[in-house]
């Protein structure tokens, strides 16, 4: 079974701060992805990457970056956070056939 | 446009079938995919079907494929109150997935 972790589950944070959320999987997939879900608005890219040290940008860049050192980790960063980055945050792998496997979610409160 | 696109409600009784639908856009697509969300969790990858399939059936979910129309449906035949939850569409971009915005099914017993 395909296995997608995300480091916290729910999370609180301040104006201004800086946050990492970490992405795992334990699959050996080249692809990853982050997304982020808002009610009446699915799901939407944010970043993604094919391979170990490359990132792509997605649909939302803004305000996010990313890093993948490692093959089984992909890791998004908001640089100062926002309150309008309050917002479930999914990760993603996938390997050549594009299925996708979703982590549980991130659940951010940015106050 | 690249807008995937669903109905955001669907209610029904428990043990009738559901059908949620589903229009997408772009006719090279290879792979269509139906996700589960339950509340509070992550997208759980319930089904998915080949683009040169038209019918996939799989215990009590049946999706079937319009390719003419861009049209995708998932039909949950026996429907249970654990069924509840929100289903997305999705279908293959140049290795992305687009989803729609996903269609709330809520189940009364």
């Amino acid at each position: 079974d395909v296995k997608v972790t995300q480091s916290s589950r729910y999370l609180v944070k301040r104006t201004g701060e800086k946050v990492f959320l970490e992405c795992v999987q334990d699959m050996d997939h080249e692809n990853m992805f982050w997304y982020r879900q808002d009610p009446g608005l699915g799901l939407r890219l944010i970043y993604f990457s094919y391979d170990v040290k490359m990132k792509e940008k997605g649909d939302i860049p803004e305000g996010y970056s990313v890093s993948r050192e490692k093959k089984e980790r992909f890791s998004l960063i908001l640089e100062s956070a926002s309150t309008n980055q309050t917002s479930m945050y999914l990760c993603a792998s996938s390997s050549g056939d594009e299925t996708q496997y979703f982590g549980p979610g991130t659940r951010l409160l940015v106050l | 446009g690249e807008d995937v696109e669903q109905s955001l409600f669907l209610s029904v009784r428990e043990g009738d079938s559901s059908v949620i639908n589903c229009t997408y856009t772009d006719s090279s697509s290879t792979y269509l995919y139906w996700y589960k969300q339950e509340p509070g969790a992550g997208l759980q990858l319930l089904t998915y079907i080949f683009s040169n399939m038209d019918m996939k059936q799989d215990q009590r979910l049946t999706v079937l494929l319009n390719k003419k129309d861009k049209h995708l449906s998932l039909r949950i035949a026996d429907t249970q109150t654990g069924d509840s939850a929100i289903y997305f569409c999705a279908e293959t971009l140049g290795g992305k997935l687009i989803f729609g915005q996903g269609t709330e099914l809520s189940v009364k017993p």
